[in-house]
């Protein structure tokens, strides 16, 4: 079974450009997850989609950041201008639609972004 | 607000028995999970528990109370490899929504 896939692996860019990373999740899997992390702390969500609809995107920073996930499959995450602040791992997981005990979130390898 | 605590660093010795704790405040919760992240790789699933009790899978068991509002993953014949961090993370009610603790770095020394 392929896991989630994303790209790029790293990225460096200056702050006030912008960046794009991409996702593609397991296929199958209804629920689609964005989250990032700074090194040392643990995954914050930013948005999480069931199916090509938001079912959170309470922490995203919305001046700046958006995503989306078209025909409910693969998603973008864009940050439009970068600040220093964003330079952390961006990390795609992807899991089933809730049903009883299924709750495995499977996560890809992560964008690690350097805002200089 | 949604908050989850646990140890910043634990060290132990291979083969040595070793219990990492999680305490969390949610405005709802509906299960525990663990996962494991070692540097520079992505999270990986170890555990779950949505009801009260020891869950055992092999080297690894996570436990939950939900009336302390407290769980811990328990890791025994400790090997090198095992270094990494751990996380906690809280499952919302209605099954939406996970949040992560800050992690546990997890040290075992030969």
């Amino acid at each position: 079974e392929a896991g989630v896939a994303q790209s790029p692996r790293y990225k460096i860019i200056e702050k006030r450009q912008s960046v794009a990373f991409w996702c593609n999740p397991i296929s199958g899997h209804a629920t689609l997850y964005w989250y990032q992390q700074i090194l040392g702390q643990g995954p914050k969500l930013l948005i999480q989609f069931q199916n090509n609809g938001v079912v959170d995107d309470s922490q995203l920073p919305k001046d700046r950041f958006s995503a989306e996930r078209l025909k409910g499959v693969d998603s973008t995450l864009k940050i439009q201008p970068a600040k220093l602040e964003d330079s952390a791992v961006y990390l795609c997981a992807s899991s089933f639609i809730w049903t009883g005990m299924n709750t495995e979130a499977f996560f890809g390898q992560g964008t690690r972004l350097t805002v200089v | 607000g949604q908050s989850l605590e646990q140890p910043s660093e634990v060290t132990a010795v291979e083969g040595a028995i070793v219990q990492i704790n999680c305490t969390y405040q949610t405005s709802g919760f509906y299960g525990l999970s663990w996962y494991q992240q070692h540097d520079g790789g992505a999270p990986t699933f170890l555990s779950y528990n949505a009801l009260d009790g020891l869950e055992e899978t092999g080297r690894f068991s996570s436990f939950l109370s939900r009336s302390d509002s407290y769980g811990y993953l328990l890791l025994q014949e400790l090997q090198m490899k095992d270094s990494a961090s751990y996380f906690c993370a809280v499952r919302d009610t209605g099954g939406f929504k996970t949040i992560f603790g800050a992690g546990t770095r997890l040290f075992v020394k030969a």
